[in-house]
C-alpha cells in the first residue's frame, strides 16, 4: 500500500525559508515521479510543481507563482521528497500535499495527508 | 496557466444522478486525454476517483464516470449516496504543468 507522510510545516514569518519533506513506503520510490500540490485555506487546490524519477533524469517543472523560490528535491535512498520554500510570502499559507505522479495520464495519484504551512508575521 | 471552470456548486436526491462539468482551452483539457477527477472530503486529502478522462482506480465505484467533448470535460455521479457529498476538483495535464479547477461542492440532499 502507497503511503506518503509530509512533515516539517510551520508558522515562518514573510520572506523565511522553510523544508517539508515526504517520506514515501509501499512503492518503489526510486522509479517514482512526484509532485507537490497546496490548498490555501478554505480554496482549491493548487499544483506546486513536479519531479521526474532519477531514471528519467531527476528534472523538475514548476508552477509560476513558485518558480525561482521553490526548489523540489528527493534522496532515493531515504525514500523522501523534499520541498525547499524560499522568499515565503503570505499567499503561500497552505496545506501542502505530496503525491506521486502517473507521467502516463498526467496526474497525481496517491497523496500523503498534508502539512500545513502558515506564513504570517 | 489559467485553473479549469468548474460549476462552484451541484446537489441532487440519493439515487439520482448528477453531472459536474470542467471547462478548459486546448492547451489543456482540449490537447489532451489527461483529464483527473478528485474527491476531497472536509479535513482530508484528496482522492483520485477517475484518470485518463474516463479511467476508474481500483476500488472507486462505477457510480463514478468521466467523459470529454472539446475543451469541456464531465464528471457523472450515478445512483447519489450520501457519502458522495464532497468537493470535487477536475485536473488537466498541461504540457510540462499540472492545472486544477477552482473545484464544485456537491450536496446529496
Amino acid at each position: 500500500e502507497v503511503q506518503l507522510v509530509e512533515s516539517g510545516g510551520d508558522l515562518v514569518k514573510p520572506g523565511g525559508s522553510l523544508r517539508l519533506s515526504c517520506a514515501a513506503s509501499g512503492f518503489t520510490f526510486s522509479d517514482a515521479w512526484m509532485t507537490w500540490v497546496r490548498q490555501a485555506p478554505g480554496k482549491g487546490l493548487e499544483w506546486v510543481g513536479r519531479i521526474k524519477s532519477t531514471r528519467h533524469g531527476g528534472t523538475t517543472d514548476y508552477a509560476a507563482p513558485v518558480k525561482g523560490r521553490f526548489t523540489i528535491s528527493r534522496d532515493d535512498s531515504k525514500n523522501t521528497l523534499y520541498l525547499q520554500m524560499n522568499s515565503l510570502k503570505t499567499e503561500d499559507t497552505a496545506v501542502y500535499y505530496c503525491a506521486t505522479y502517473d507521467s502516463g495520464s498526467g496526474s497525481p495519484t496517491s497523496w500523503g495527508q498534508g502539512t500545513l504551512v502558515t506564513v504570517s508575521s | 496557466q489559467s485553473a479549469l471552470t468548474q460549476p462552484p456548486s451541484a446537489s441532487g436526491s440519493p439515487g439520482q444522478s448528477v453531472t459536474i462539468s470542467c471547462t478548459g482551452t486546448s492547451s489543456d483539457v482540449g490537447g489532451y486525454n489527461f483529464v483527473s477527477w478528485y474527491q476531497q472530503h472536509p479535513g482530508k486529502a484528496p482522492k483520485l476517483m477517475i484518470y485518463g478522462v474516463s479511467k476508474r482506480p481500483s476500488g472507486v465505484p462505477d457510480r463514478f464516470s468521466g467523459s470529454k467533448s472539446g475543451n469541456t470535460a464531465s464528471l457523472t455521479v450515478s445512483g447519489l449516496q450520501a457519502e458522495d457529498e464532497a468537493d470535487y476538483y477536475c485536473s488537466s495535464y498541461a504540457g510540462s504543468s499540472v492545472v486544477f479547477g477552482g473545484g464544485t461542492k456537491l450536496t446529496v440532499l
